[in-house]
């Protein structure tokens, strides 16, 4: 099974801020199956990110994936006030696998 | 556009079985698979295995193979999960979300509300 790892756990900024979290696996993600989720409080997790770097529908510009083979990177541009929240990576090339998520607060 | 409602929460006794329910609008059902992905309070994702609607072949995750059996029903496009010999730690929401009609190396791109199964003496 491949385990994923994020940081930080927690990341305290500012709105207009840049954001930049870490996914990192514990082997190689096969076709760089990597995804990034967003998740509110009492909401089901968005999709935001696929394939390390595409955008999903609807997400904004100032979303971006990076990344490839075990370490990918979520930036956030610039940080709105709608932001802040928790962000998973997910592996979907080998089953899938979820890493523990980091959360971004003011 | 794309709909997926679960059914609503459930209260179990240790040793049970839920069956929770996701069903589909807005899409041809068939052209699609489901993965189940749970959340315990407070607590991260954690993928339960997947489902293909088309043909019906399933990859559950290591942890649940012998306890949790996943189908669909074409005629109400609705995809089910069951989860047998419940245990108190099995408490969580439990999401459905649309996947991969022929492999589980997909992204989810939609997701149920959630459905909150408390197990509990």
């Amino acid at each position: 099974e491949i385990v994923l790892t994020q940081s930080p756990g927690t990341l305290s900024l500012s709105p207009g801020e840049r954001a930049t979290l870490s996914c990192r696996a514990s082997q190689s993600v096969g076709s760089n199956y990597l995804a990034w989720y967003q998740q509110k409080a009492g909401q089901a997790p968005r999709l935001l990110i696929y394939g390390a770097s595409f955008r999903a529908t609807g997400i904004p510009d100032r979303f971006s994936g990076s990344g490839s083979g075990t370490d990918f990177t979520l930036t956030i541009s610039r940080l709105e006030p709608e932001d802040f929240a928790v962000y998973y990576c997910q592996q979907y090339g080998s089953s899938s696998t979820f890493g523990p998520g980091t959360k971004v607060d003011i | 556009q794309v709909q997926l409602v679960q059914s609503g929460a459930e209260v179990k006794k240790p040793g049970a079985s839920v069956k929770v329910s996701c069903k589909a609008s807005g899409y041809r059902f068939t052209t699609y698979g489901f993965s189940w992905v749970r959340q315990a309070p407070g607590q991260g994702l954690e993928w339960m295995g997947w489902i293909s609607v088309d043909n019906g072949n399933t990859n559950y995750a290591q942890k649940f193979q012998d306890r949790v059996t996943m189908t669909t029903d074409t005629s109400t496009s609705t995809a089910y999960m069951e989860l047998r010999s419940l245990r108190s730690d099995d408490t969580a929401i439990y999401y459905c979300a649309r996947g991969g009609s022929f492999s589980s190396s997909t992204p989810f791109d939609y997701w149920g509300q959630g459905t909150l199964v408390t197990v509990s003496s």
